[in-house]
């Protein structure tokens, strides 16, 4: 059974601060792994692709953590416009099938000013 | 402009009339993808294909059809559309790495969605 588990939230944080939330996932053998946003009844869009070693753009920093089989989104100065669903993706499968992009339910976050 | 299109944008039918969602993309894109998003469901994959006329089933793919007879099209077909399956639908392709032993995609890129309802 395909899991990819998300705290729905929502997540009310004040403007500036930091906020960060996670992702577990079923399969030890995924591969592939993804944060997208999504703003309300838009398309998902991608944010950032999480390497084994983590990594960081501008203020995001993902980070994947093998072992507890969990990925991770952090958000530092948090902004009004971070206001958004953050969904994980997991490649869940790692060999034959090509039905095994998952995405979570999303974890909703509202930035307060 | 790379994009992923998608037609209509809103549609609001009767149960039992037929009906096609298109979704085109300019990517050259081998992967596509349709998804519906409902309330507290998320995104739940319908079909997908992993190049020209090669389709497979989702996790809901009941009452739903596709096709993949260019690589720049993936069509949804409602046959019968039944009020279950008002929903936002998203269309999605992206590259991908098959190897020999694991599937890996790219970015993937979504269309604007449509949103339907079925009376």
């Amino acid at each position: 059974r395909k899991e990819v588990e998300q705290d729905p939230g929502p997540f009310n944080v004040p403007e500036g601060a930091t906020v960060a939330f996670n992702c577990t996932y079923s399969n030890s053998a995924s591969q592939s792994f993804f944060w997208y946003r999504q703003d309300c009844r838009k398309e998902p869009k991608l944010l950032m692709s999480v390497y084994s070693s983590g990594n960081e753009d501008g203020r995001f920093t993902a980070q994947l953590n093998r072992a507890s089989q969990y990925i991770s989104l952090l958000i530092r100065d948090s902004k009004l416009s971070d206001s958004a669903t953050y969904l994980c993706v997991v490649n869940l499968y790692s060999g034959g099938g090509a039905d095994g992009l998952t995405f979570g339910k999303g974890t909703h976050l509202i930035i307060q000013p | 402009e790379a994009q992923v299109t998608q037609n209509p944008r809103y549609l609001i039918t009767v149960t039992g009339k037929k009906l096609t969602v298109t979704c085109s993309q300019n990517m050259n894109h081998e992967y596509m993808s349709w998804y519906r998003q409902d309330p507290g469901l998320g995104l739940r994959q319908i079909y997908y294909s992993m190049n020209v006329e090669v389709t497979d089933k989702g996790d809901v793919p009941e009452g739903y059809k596709v096709s993949r007879k260019e690589k720049r099209n993936f069509p949804l077909i409602l046959e019968s559309p039944s009020p279950n399956q008002t929903s936002l639908y998203f269309c999605a392709s992206s590259f991908t790495t098959t190897g020999t032993t694991s599937q890996s995609w790219d970015t993937q890129y979504f269309g604007p969605g449509t949103r339907l309802t079925v009376l």
